[in-house]
């Protein structure tokens, strides 16, 4: 499985874009990138999964590169709800059973 | 609430003790997930079921950790003889067969062994 890398924490302010980077330069040509959120007391939750290019839903928007060695999660004008650790997740599609989850990003929004 | 239920969400116990959690899965979701998570990491995959089948446990699930899904809907994670290092968020998560679902998460329960 592609071992991926991502920032320990970021910080923002309210309104602003935030974009987290996840590295995973031996990612197979099978591999799927997914994106996890996870608020303190919950469980995770599932953002978006892409494979090339980029993908958009209503919440976050994910940019792959040609070369898709790194991803790009993007988060249009933050809010302090979306305080959150966010997780990349490589190796997987929708119905992998074994998750493998990293430490993720912690992203602190501030007002 | 149709979302996945764990009960209880917090548990206090002693060291030696056996503790025993129940997770709730959404309502026709064949395949259930069992996590374990300690402070500052990810998740980390225990076992999940296929309806009451048992079809994959990690090597974190020693011999002390028992899962069952006896009637294929909701599960119970056992821990017998507990000890400080089993101290941790244990997450169950459920999803359907279908290909295009991905795993829902419960809230967790946590567990403090003192």
């Amino acid at each position: 499985l592609a071992k991926t890398t991502q920032p320990i924490s970021m910080d923002s302010y309210e309104g602003q874009e935030v974009n987290i980077t996840c590295s995973h330069n031996n990612i197979a040509t099978n591999d799927y990138i997914t994106w996890y959120q996870q608020f303190p007391s919950q469980g995770p939750r599932f953002i978006i999964q892409g494979y090339k290019t980029k993908v958009t839903n209503e919440v976050a928007s994910l940019f792959i590169p040609a070369d898709r060695k790194s991803s790009t999660l993007s988060l249009p004008r933050v809010s302090l709800s979306d305080t959150a650790v966010y997780y990349c997740l490589v190796g997987v599609s929708y119905n992998t059973d074994k998750l493998i989850f990293g430490t993720g990003t912690r992203l602190q929004v501030f007002p | 609430d149709t979302g996945v239920s764990q009960d209880p969400r917090h548990k206090i116990t002693k060291r030696g003790q056996n503790v025993t959690f129940r997770c709730d899965p959404i309502s026709e979701h064949n395949r259930l997930y069992w996590y374990r998570q300690t402070l500052g990491q990810g998740p980390e995959f225990l076992t999940y079921f296929q309806n009451e089948a048992q079809l994959e446990k990690s090597r974190l699930l020693s011999d002390r950790f028992s899962a069952e899904r006896p009637k294929g809907s909701f599960s119970t994670l056992e821990i017998q003889r507990t000890e400080q290092g089993d101290s941790a968020m244990y997450l169950c998560a459920s999803r359907p067969d279908r290909s295009t679902d991905t795993q829902y998460f419960g809230p967790g329960t946590r567990l403090t062994v003192l």
